[in-house]
């Protein structure tokens, strides 16, 4: 398993502003993922952060909203700009196990984000 | 498209007795079928997963799954509930990434 820290835990922010998440894993990994946990909603996948290359957006997510970077093996960080009310939610950073989608994945604590 | 569904918002159950929180997918090929549990102002936590072989799985917290082929279900089982299992759980199939369905509250009440 993979032990996964997340900066800021929560914050609350006022619309217009951008905050960035940090994502910190104790080992490294290739694949690591951003997603969203909209109030009382399921998890959505963002992105796939690449380490060496552009991240991986999923439809209805763009880059210039939720920017990515993946400077190593064990850190990444999105962005969430020019903040809405609707991006109030939980972000969480997710690793997977091991090479392979038969392979579970690790999840960090989240970033609660309000937005106001 | 490919998909899960869990069919309860909700499941309510008292403690002591049999829980299970229903799944059901449609995904081509051999699905790789996972449940994860989410405890209050906590991450989301593995419990087990459905690879090949055995379609019945055992995994954390006396958790087990079983996978029905013909039915296209993999619902979550344990024998008796803990008020402690109330969270909220996740069914989801492995693509590129983990795709999760819309998750059901379990309450086990005392």
């Amino acid at each position: 398993s993979a032990v996964i820290s997340q900066k800021p835990s929560r914050d609350i922010c006022q619309r217009g502003t951008s905050l960035t998440i940090q994502c910190q894993v104790d080992s490294q990994v290739t694949m690591m993922f951003w997603y969203r946990q909209q109030p009382g909603q399921s998890l959505t996948l963002i992105a796939t952060a690449n380490q060496g290359s552009e991240a991986t957006y999923e439809s209805g997510f763009v880059i210039d909203k939720f920017p990515i970077s993946r400077p190593n093996l064990t850190f990444s960080t999105l962005t969430v700009s020019n903040m809405s009310p609707e991006d109030s939610s939980i972000y969480l950073c997710s690793v997977g196990g091991r090479e392979g989608t038969y392979n579970e994945q690790f999840f960090g604590p989240g970033t609660r984000l309000t937005v106001l | 498209a490919q998909s899960v569904a869990q069919p309860e918002d909700q499941v309510n159950v008292a403690e002591g007795n049999p829980l299970t929180v229903k799944c059901t997918y449609s995904v081509s090929g051999n699905p790789y079928l996972f449940w994860y549990v989410q405890y209050p102002n906590r991450g989301l936590q593995f419990l087990l997963k459905y690879i090949t072989g055995d379609n019945l799985v055992k995994g954390s917290y006396g958790f087990e799954a079983e996978f029905n082929k013909s039915q296209t279900s993999f619902h979550l089982k344990k024998p008796s509930a803990l008020v402690s299992d109330s969270a909220l759980y996740f069914c989801a199939y492995s693509g590129y990434a983990l795709n999760f369905g819309k998750g059901t509250s379990l309450l086990v009440t005392p």
